[in-house]
């Protein structure tokens, strides 16, 4: 157990539908990170906060965002579904920045 | 375009024998590497990682091995146990990231079976 919970862990919806995909990292961990696993690929970066605030931006859509809230949890939010989202969703996250990440189980998410 | 390759998909070794997984990169700006193994319906868990400024990194039973010139880094596991059966992702990051490591940059994988 990384200590990193995710939920919902599996996710059917339909196109054109949103969802959102929470995160809580582990305790103490400042930084929450997002990647997106679809058949076939690697992980892909979406998104990274630090403490509350956007730090970095990897390949993520404008139809998707995602925040940190001040308990340090973080949402990722994915409107406009197209089957093509279709994936697994990970949240990682890690004490700062420049330590180990840790990962959750990931969100299977199926569109419809 | 794929800055971190894994060309081969999968990989069957024999338990007790040495298992070798390759990873290439293009970007000279990644100065960090680092192996993570997945297994079904888990999350990636770190195993081992490497700074540019070395050329090897022991823990264990794994071995990273860096070679800058080429571009390369490979994983060796000895020996290998029907345990270590999982998919490995390669992952890097660039300097420009302020060192984070959760801003990597992933390879698609190799699946490693490792029969008893």
């Amino acid at each position: 157990d990384s200590g990193v919970t995710q939920t919902p862990k599996h996710l059917i919806t339909a196109t054109g539908q949103r969802v959102t995909l929470r995160c809580s990292p582990r305790s103490g961990d400042l930084s929450v990170y997002w990647y997106q696993q679809s058949l076939d690929q690697g992980l892909q970066f979406l998104i990274q906060y630090y403490n509350g605030e956007e730090r970095a931006k990897g390949n993520i859509l404008e139809r998707f965002s995602a925040q940190q809230f001040p308990d340090l949890h973080s949402e990722l939010n994915l409107s406009s579904l197209e089957l093509g989202d279709s994936a697994l969703y990970f949240c990682a996250s890690s004490v700062g920045e420049g330590s180990e990440a840790f990962f959750g189980q990931g969100t299977r998410l199926t569109v419809v | 375009d794929q800055q971190v390759k894994q060309n081969s998909p999968s990989l069957s070794v024999q338990e007790g024998r040495i298992s070798i997984l390759n990873c290439d990169y293009t970007n000279s700006m990644f100065d960090y590497f680092l192996w993570y193994k997945k297994y079904p319906a888990e999350g990636p868990t770190f195993l081992i990682s490497i700074s540019s400024i070395k050329d090897k990194n022991e823990d264990g039973r794994f071995t990273v091995f860096l070679n800058k010139s080429a571009k390369h880094l490979s994983l060796h596991i000895v020996p290998s146990q029907p345990g270590d059966s999982a998919v490995y992702f390669c992952a890097a990051t660039p300097s420009d990231y302020g060192g984070s490591q959760g801003n990597l940059i992933f390879g698609k994988g190799t699946k490693l079976s490792v029969k008893p």
